[in-house]
């Protein structure tokens, strides 16, 4: 069955640091990946995806993440953060020919302090 | 254009009452999900709806829970006899009839607090 694991529950960093939010998922056949935001008391919105292609991933507000199969990861990075980071982000996993239901991981907050 | 739409954003309902939480997909979609979200939880998938189809219930609990998505009209997601383990945020999800990409747009979500 698939499943997603976020290492992290809580990232703390100061502002202009760089960050990295973890996932892994497991599943046994092709998948596609997905990072979502959600800020305080607001729907997620969607970060980046990868579905095939490139396995560096660019998405809104400078975020990327980068496909490793091998490692079954799907790291989410940020050369420099900004207060306005400071949300909850959860990774999620949907298997390729599915109906398309998201497994989300249970979530890491990242706290950006001045 | 709008977003998903979804109401009330805050229920509060005793034990025993009924929830009717309601979703209106963006323009255009025929899909809708709808996932659950626990204190300190990541979101968990319920139920996945077509136009006047129920296509995956597997996360649905088997009872108490029903959904449905008219022909006309919002897609529902009724909680009968709410206990206070419902409280939760719902959040509800669109996606284009195509559905190549396999995104995902959320709406704000309903939170619903039972008392």
């Amino acid at each position: 069955a698939q499943s997603v694991t976020q290492l992290d529950s809580q990232v703390p960093v100061f502002e202009e640091a760089p960050v990295e939010l973890r996932c892994n998922y497991s599943s046994s056949v092709s998948v596609y990946l997905f990072w979502y935001v959600q800020y305080p008391n607001q729907g997620l919105q969607l970060l980046l995806k990868y579905l095939s292609g490139s396995t560096l991933v660019k998405g809104i507000n400078g975020f990327e993440a980068e496909f490793n199969k091998s490692q079954t990861s799907f790291h989410l990075r940020k050369p420099s953060v900004h207060i306005s980071d400071t949300a909850e982000y959860f990774c999620a996993v949907t298997e390729g020919g599915s109906q398309g239901n998201l497994i989300f991981g249970k979530g890491t907050k990242l706290s950006v302090k001045p | 254009n709008a977003g998903v739409m979804q109401n009330p954003r805050h229920l509060v309902r005793r034990r025993g009452q009924e929830a009717r939480l309601r979703c209106s997909p963006m323009k255009g979609h025929s899909h809708v999900y709808w996932y659950r979200q626990l204190p300190e939880e990541g979101l968990k998938f319920m139920v996945y709806l077509q136009k006047e189809n129920i296509i995956d219930e597997s996360g649905m609990p088997k009872e108490r829970f029903s959904a449905e998505f008219p022909k006309e009209g919002p897609s529902i997601l009724r909680i009968q006899q709410v206990v206070r383990g419902d409280s939760a945020a719902y959040f509800c999800a669109s996606s284009p009839p195509t559905r190549r990409s396999y995104e995902q747009y959320f709406g704000p979500g309903t939170r619903l607090t039972v008392t």
